[in-house]
């Protein structure tokens, strides 16, 4: 069975406290793993698509990457306005419906 | 542009009820799909479109309809509410294909009594 698991649930940062978020995945067929923003009250905000083993993707204190088995979100220098819920979700070969997302990881980060 | 949109944004019904959740999009995206939110439980995929005329179900089908009469529109029907069925519904587009991201709008909080 696929399955998509993200860790911590939940992660608390002082200000400028850099830390990494995990998504780690047991799928077949592999097409992309996609990290989402979500705000409270929100719906889901791509951020970032990666494809293949060794990607890298940077935007602004977030630096997303891939291995054959889990993606890492690094948090560099956080503000508070990062603060939110960051989602994981594999595409899976087989057609636009074979998607699968993650609970998620709940990131606070205190001024 | 407004991207996607959902309306109502909040609902009440009873057990029993039934009522047709709006999304509309005028991102001119051929692929839409209806997930909900549970707590401690990653979005799930309850019926999805690839083009005007063309629905399939998801995951957690059971308990809705849907229908793609146009681009834009993919609304969402719930044919009797249950309890089971509250939750924190999200309609998503993507310009198709299983290696695109997808574009959510904000929700419908959705309690049934």
């Amino acid at each position: 069975e696929d399955q998509v698991t993200q860790s911590p649930e939940a992660l608390r940062l002082q200000e400028g406290e850099s830390s990494s978020l995990n998504c780690s995945y047991t799928v077949s067929g592999l097409r992309g793993l996609f990290w989402y923003r979500q705000d409270p009250g929100k719906g889901p905000e791509f951020l970032f698509t990666l494809y293949s083993a060794g990607e890298e993707k940077e935007k602004e204190r977030l630096k997303a990457t891939l291995t054959k088995k889990e993606s890492f979100l690094h948090i560099t220098a956080p503000k508070p306005e990062d603060s939110a819920t960051y989602l994981c979700a594999v595409h899976l070969s087989g057609g636009y419906q074979k998607v699968t997302f993650g609970t998620g990881t709940k990131l606070q980060v205190i001024p | 542009n407004a991207g996607v949109t959902q309306t109502p944004k909040f609902q009440v019904l009873k057990t029993g009820q039934s009522m047709t959740l709006q999304c509309a999009q005028d991102m001119n995206h051929e692929y839409m799909s209806w997930y909900r939110q549970d707590p401690g439980m990653g979005l799930r995929l309850i019926h999805y479109s690839v083009g005007a005329g063309i629905t399939d179900q998801g995951e957690v089908p059971n308990g809705y309809n849907v229908s793609r009469s146009t681009t834009e529109d993919f609304p969402l029907r719930l044919l009797s509410a249950a309890p089971s069925q509250t939750s924190v519904y999200f309609c998503a587009t993507s310009t198709g294909g299983s290696n695109q991201p997808q574009h959510f709008g904000d929700g419908t909080r959705l309690s049934i009594l």
